[in-house]
């Protein structure tokens, strides 16, 4: 079992309409991050968190400690929006960071 | 400001051939520094991390080697590239004592 789950691993959605992916962890953490992988491969850092909820334009994400959960949510998306979104935590107990194998969101316009 | 350069971000290499690539970070000091790679179908996997100069921690037996020549710069190499060591590969860092993590931006790798 991964110490980090993504769901869903493929998403299509129609430009305009709300996205949520989802991110659940079975490790202790220091912070959780979302990323974003390009088709290209270069990945981008789109949050940290350690509690709460962070937005940034269009997205939101957000984190439940006690429940080992994070979502990502996207507004009003965009067929730029298409790219793989990973989550990764970062462990609490030593230099370990965990990856999920990442959700691949299209979005036609 | 703190960034961090990997390059380069594509790389087609044949079987056999060596492999060097870099990441070196800016605006700070005595980082920890990291290797990962993306298979297929999986997860990014911690291949090595470095905690200071010539300190190389691996956590998975392959066909790669690391190393820390310098304090901000961190180099995964080969000696022959295998069709398996195809794949992405992110360097990261971050600062002791501290939990946020600053990523590169990636290499793909090819071998054919």
């Amino acid at each position: 079992k991964n110490e980090v789950e993504q769901s869903p691993q493929n998403l299509t959605a129609q430009e305009g309409e709300f996205i949520t992916i989802n991110c659940s962890y079975s490790v202790g953490i220091s912070a959780l991050h979302w990323l974003q992988q390009h088709p290209g491969g270069g990945i981008v850092s789109l949050f940290m968190l350690s509690s709460g909820k962070k937005k940034h334009g269009r997205l939101i994400a957000t984190i439940n400690i006690q429940e080992k959960h994070s979502s990502l949510h996207i507004t009003a998306s965009h067929p730029r929006d298409s790219a793989v979104y990973i989550c990764a935590v970062g462990s609490n107990t030593g230099n370990q960071f965990y990856f999920g194998t990442g959700t691949s969101l299209t979005v036609i316009p | 400001s703190q960034t961090i350069h990997q390059w380069p971000a594509t790389l087609v290499q044949p079987v056999g051939s060596p492999l060097s690539l870099e990441c070196t970070v800016e605006g700070t000091s005595n980082p920890n520094l990291y290797w990962y790679r993306q298979a297929a179908g999986r997860g990014l996997q911690l291949l090595f991390y470095s905690v200071g100069i010539g300190q190389i921690s691996s956590e998975v037996p392959q066909n790669l080697s690391a190393s820390r020549p310098q304090d901000r710069q961190f180099i995964l190499s080969s000696k022959k590239l295998l069709l398996s060591d195809s794949g992405f590969y992110l360097c990261a860092w971050n600062q002791q004592g501290f939990y946020g993590y600053t990523f590169g931006s990636g290499t793909r790798l090819t071998v054919v």
